[in-house]
């Protein structure tokens, strides 16, 4: 079935330094990939998305990185802060058109930034 | 900005009993959706509340565990129904359309069953 694949799922990293987590997807057809941050007691919050008509989309210190061709998407965040510690998930767009359709997350990311 | 009340955001329950959690969106929404995340874990897409229609569900679930209802475009429940401690988690209510960036989640229902 449809799946996505996350890596690594941990990640400790010193502050000032960068972090990037991947993600792969099996559905050709998904064209919609978010990325959201989930801290502890609440819930995940959207941080960054991109489209499958786009190969990069940057956002202050964020930025995401899609290859439809490997069906892999990549989250980076330069200049890590402690505040970026967090739970991250990538998900990718199941069925529907644009991106109307089911998300289906991975695994998930434990980002620790040390200070 | 677009804001979700998802309620109750915490119960201790017995076990067998059953647990109604409310979505209340604050405009009207094209999809609305039900996650699980069990402790540590991703999230589980439960099953799509359709609007004046049976829920869609996702392998794995079922209408008599997690009946789910839609009344209209700004509200949805989520049932937990006959529960056991395997259904100790975190429910999470999406939302999709017109006025939200992306799929807008609320903050979640921490369940506990004893």
């Amino acid at each position: 079935g449809e799946n996505v694949e996350q890596h690594p799922s941990t990640l400790s990293v010193q502050e000032g330094d960068s972090a990037v987590i991947k993600c792969t997807y099996s559905d050709s057809a998904s064209n919609y990939f978010p990325w959201y941050k989930q801290e502890l007691g609440k819930g995940p919050q959207l941080i960054i998305d991109i489209r499958s008509n786009v190969g990069e989309k940057k956002d202050q210190r964020i930025a995401v990185t899609l290859n439809k061709t490997a069906k892999h998407f990549s989250l980076h965040i330069t200049e890590t802060q402690p505040e970026d510690s967090a739970v991250y998930f990538c998900a990718a767009s199941i069925g529907g058109s644009g991106n109307t359709g089911k998300l289906i997350f991975g695994q998930g990311t434990t980002l620790q930034v040390k200070p | 900005s677009a804001v979700i009340s998802q309620k109750p955001s915490r119960d201790i329950c017995q076990r067998g009993t059953s647990l109604t959690i409310q979505c209340q969106v604050d405009s009207q929404v094209t999809m609305m959706f039900w996650y699980r995340q069990q402790p540590g874990q991703s999230l589980t897409l439960i099953a799509t509340a359709n609007q004046g229609s049976e829920a869609t569900y996702e392998s794995g679930f079922v209408i008599d565990k997690f009946p789910i209802s839609r009344p209209n475009l700004t509200f949805s429940t989520l049932t937990v129904s006959n529960m056991s401690p395997e259904d100790s988690s975190i429910y999470l209510c999406s939302v999709w359309g017109a006025g939200y960036y992306g799929y807008t989640f609320g903050s979640g229902t921490r369940l506990t069953v004893v």
